[in-house]
């Protein structure tokens, strides 16, 4: 499977909670975006990186939000102490470079914050 | 704040019809767009990218990009119901090349 990889594909927390998202690249890829999609609302960045840096986390919420893209492994999204209104889609996309290259996403992983 | 901008929709066309989707977007220094489709409870799949002004086809695809009046349009030629979906645009407003900043979306049915 060469696309890009999300695990879990879904993921309930109580509130308080930690949650943690996984993020594989597609095969090649060093460019990572996460993106939250909350219910009936458009896609927003929150975060991009590169292998061990962040490039721009413009988007990501001040609080309870980091993000990580290790030399090994996949990239991951927490968000500590987790509240009902981070109940959302997040996505992953991957690029071969910067924009204008382009993003594919993978499937997502759907928070639901109970 | 730059914005890209989805304003019509719901659009209904019927089976075979051509489905014209537009957006605009608030800053000139925007310098690529793309075009996603997501299906309900799916990710955004990629469908087109332009950078440059004028057209670019692809299958039943058009995407069409004017800088001076800051709007990209999509059209689906031949409709299909398995077209029924939301599009999303996107673009780079800043023009920083570190994100994209996604149209709420504009969702297209098209009836058999």
């Amino acid at each position: 499977n060469a696309g890009v990889m999300q695990n879990p594909r879904h993921l309930v927390r109580r509130r308080g909670q930690e949650a943690r998202l996984r993020c594989s690249p597609m095969k090649g890829h060093s460019h990572v975006y996460w993106y939250r999609q909350l219910p009936e609302e458009g896609l927003k960045f929150m975060v991009y990186l590169q292998k061990e840096n962040i490039i721009d986390e413009s988007g990501m919420p001040k609080e309870r939000f980091s993000a990580e893209f290790p030399k090994e492994g996949p990239s991951i999204l927490r968000i500590q102490q987790v509240v009902r209104g981070d109940s959302a889609a997040y996505f992953c996309a991957s690029s071969l470079g910067p924009l204008p290259y382009e993003q594919y996403f993978g499937p997502g992983t759907r928070l639901t914050v109970t | 704040q730059k914005e890209v901008e989805q304003n019509s929709g719901p659009l209904s066309v019927p089976e075979g019809a051509i489905a014209s989707l537009n957006c605009t977007y608030s800053d000139r220094g925007s310098q690529s767009f793309f075009w996603y489709r997501q299906y309900s409870g799916k990710s955004p799949e990629l469908i087109m990218s332009i950078y440059s002004n004028g057209d670019k086809e692809d299958g039943r695809f058009t995407a069409q990009l004017n800088k001076a009046s800051q709007y990209v349009s999509l059209l689906i030629r031949d409709s299909q119901p398995s077209d029924s979906a939301t599009y999303l645009c996107a673009g780079d407003p800043t023009g920083a090349n570190s994100k994209l900043t996604f149209g709420k979306g504009i969702t297209l049915s098209v009836r058999p």
